[in-house]
């Protein structure tokens, strides 16, 4: 059974400073996936990573996968208020599966 | 409207009673997905539809659970004799075709157990 562990689940950190959000998963996988939700709001999608050594980059954030170690990281840089929110990784299991596997999320909290 | 389209936003219903949950999906989309969301967790995979291809049922957790989608575009998702543990938000999602990647979600019912 996929298992898809995030963290840290919670992260309050200063306006202008970075950081990392990490998303490890349990069997392989070559598509990996990353949303935003705001308070009381749905789920946004952020990135699409499928294949291994795929970045993308949005903004102040930066996603990577790394299919071998199994893990993709969420990178925040400078962050700002505005990226206040939960941010959840959903592994495909399957390559192609419509059954993604989310993690729990990781609520962030950007303090002026 | 552009997006999908869940109602209602809210539910709040004594244990035991059946709910009927509604998704419009975006005009469209063959693949309507359901997820509940219960407090603190990330999405659970609940069940999916795609075109007129027999449902994948796979992720109900119970036999009380059930989904049906009407034409390839409405669909309702039915919890009968509700328990406390039923308490979450149920979000519903659909696509183009079968692309988990794209695809868009509502913005919930919250379900409310007493």
């Amino acid at each position: 059974e996929l298992k898809v562990e995030q963290n840290p689940l919670f992260l309050s950190m200063q306006e202008g400073k970075n950081y990392t959000i990490y998303c490890n998963y349990s069997t392989t996988s070559d598509r990996l996936y990353w949303y935003r939700q705001d308070p009381g709001k749905s789920l946004e999608s952020l990135f699409v990573l499928l294949s291994n050594g795929a970045v993308k980059q949005e903004g102040r954030l930066m996603a990577s996968l790394d299919t071998k170690a199994r893990l993709s990281t969420l990178h925040i840089t400078a962050a700002v208020h505005d990226l206040s929110a939960t941010y959840f990784c959903a592994v495909d299991p399957q390559g192609g599966s419509e059954k993604l596997v989310f993690g729990k999320g990781t609520k962030l909290t950007v303090n002026p | 409207g552009a997006g999908v389209s869940q109602s209602p936003s809210n539910k709040v219903t004594e244990k035991g009673k059946d709910v009927e949950l509604r998704c419009d999906p975006i005009s469209g989309h063959t693949a309507l997905y359901w997820y509940r969301q219960s407090l603190g967790q990330g999405l659970e995979f609940l069940i999916y539809f795609q075109g007129n291809s027999a449902p994948d049922k796979s992720g109900l957790p119970s036999d009380r659970f059930s989904a049906e989608r009407t034409g390839g575009s409405v669909s309702t998702l039915t919890i009968q004799r509700t328990q406390q543990e039923d308490s979450a938000v149920y979000l519903c999602a659909s696509s183009l075709g079968p692309a988990p990647w794209a695809q868009h979600f509502g913005d919930g019912t919250r379900l409310s157990i007493l």
